[in-house]
């Protein structure tokens, strides 16, 4: 079965709101999460880390203030796209401190 | 430093014939190789992993890959592509299992009829 849940799987949203979307570890407490960004028909790109119980750490050129992540229980982490623009859309991912374990990504439209 | 190549972005063949994917890395550590295949607008699987151990790793859906230290490579192969390897494939390289990734820029596979 699955390991990690994300959710929601799409999402569509208007220009200067708000969306959280949640990673659930299932099966197991994770210190440790990351979070992807992937524009259409590109990688997947690290945003950040994110630590339990910690603030998180942001990779080069992603805006923390932009993009919060919580990370408050070992089986949860959230990102929220604060103030989202069209530009904001993309696919987000999130992954488990393993190789094996991502979740099933967001698609993310703002409007 | 960590990262991986990709070598061609868009790979066609016909099915039933012979898949490469072709994957350089390079790692100022012993690296630790992974490839994964995306379904559209879903997640990434994982298909096989190199974690040190034997040079020819096998996976799911009859995929392996070769590490060869000395071309630096980590190329993906199947003997014989079915329609529904049609996906996004990345490779991705980490320093060590646990640890962030760093992933190719993907190849897109179109199986032909």
């Amino acid at each position: 079965g699955a390991v990690v849940s994300q959710h929601p799987s799409r999402v569509i949203c208007k220009s200067g709101t708000s969306v959280k979307i949640e990673c659930r570890s299932l099966d197991f407490q994770a210190t440790t999460m990351f979070w992807y960004r992937q524009f259409p028909k590109q990688s997947l790109m690290l945003m950040a880390t994110s630590n339990e119980g910690s603030k998180a750490t942001y990779e080069q050129g992603v805006e923390k203030d932009k993009f919060l992540i919580n990370h408050a229980s070992l089986t949860l982490s959230t990102l929220t796209v604060t103030s989202a623009h069209p530009e904001d859309s993309s696919f987000y991912i999130c992954s488990l401190t393993s190789e094996a374990f991502f979740g099933q990504g967001t698609r993310l439209t703002v409007v | 430093a960590q990262s991986v190549t990709q070598l061609g972005s868009h790979v066609s063949v016909s099915e039933g014939a012979l898949v490469l994917l072709r994957c350089n890395y390079s790692s100022s550590v012993p690296p630790y190789l992974f490839w994964y295949v995306q379904y559209p607008n879903q997640g990434l699987q994982l298909l096989l992993k190199y974690t040190s151990a034997a040079t020819l790793v096998k996976g799911i859906n009859g995929f392996e890959a070769e590490f060869k230290k000395s071309e630096t490579s980590f190329h993906l192969t199947k003997p014989s592509a079915h329609m529904s390897d049609a996906a996004e494939y990345f490779c991705a390289v980490s320093g060590n299992t646990g640890n962030q990734f760093y992933f190719g820029t993907g190849t897109s596979l179109t199986v032909i009829p």
